[in-house]
């Protein structure tokens, strides 16, 4: 069954520097969403990518985020200068569709900042 | 926003019993779905289920999309049930092209043997 993969499982950074989170979506799916869960709360949506440009985005997708689909199968999350409160769970997601359709969500990436 | 709202917080069973989790959402959707997240934080896909009724092995799940509530039956419940179920939605109103999930606080289910 095909699934959503996600590298690497856990990164630790140091504050202020560049980090670079990996998706590998379903391959057939058009819709890429990234979403973040701050250890202990509910998980939030950050920003969903569909013909290779940023269709919503959340109040917590600030300048300090951004999403490339560099190749026709990876969807990154990069984030310029991490702070300590970007530490969390970050979760990406692809669906075949938009309103309505199912989203497959990836294993996640544990980013803890130090 | 539209809000998610989910019962119990924390839920105690002993091994084999059965319950229901429900979730409770403000405003018309088109995506509905449960989750369990796992002890190592992975989101595990149980149901897509806007409407209707859905079984996969000792899990259900019934959606009464007009009144805007969803349950989640488990039966015979096993110690690997263990972890937080979350319900996510979609507000129907946002028809924007995109899909946005939003997430409930969930429910902590805790099975001892």
């Amino acid at each position: 069954e095909p699934e959503v993969t996600q590298t690497p499982s856990h990164q630790v950074t140091q504050m202020g520097q560049e980090v670079i989170l990996r998706c590998v979506p379903i391959s057939n799916h058009l819709y890429f969403y990234w979403y973040r869960q701050i250890l202990g709360q509910k998980v939030e949506f950050l920003v969903s990518f569909y013909n290779n440009e940023i269709s919503e985005k959340s109040e917590i997708f600030d300048d300090q985020f951004s999403v490339e689909r560099p190749d026709g199968s990876n969807f990154t999350l990069k984030i310029r200068s991490t702070k300590l409160e970007d530490s969390a769970m970050y979760f990406c997601a692809s669906s075949a569709g938009g309103s309505g359709y199912e989203q497959y969500f990836g294993p996640g990436t544990r980013l803890t900042v130090t | 926003g539209i809000q998610v709202e989910q019962s119990p917080p924390d839920l105690i069973l002993q091994e084999g019993a059965n319950s229901t989790l429900r979730c409770n959402f403000s405003d018309s959707v088109n995506n509905l779905q449960w989750f369990h997240q796992n002890p190592w934080g992975q989101l595990i896909n149980l149901f897509y289920i806007p409407s209707g009724t859905k079984q996969n092995g000792r899990l259900s799940a019934t959606t009464v999309a007009t009144e805007r509530y969803s349950l989640l039956y488990i039966s015979s419940s096993q110690t690997t049930d263990s972890g937080v179920y979350f319900c996510a939605v979609h507000p129907w109103r946002y028809q924007t092209g995109a899909n946005n999930l939003f997430f409930g606080t969930g429910t902590r289910l805790t099975v001892i043997p």
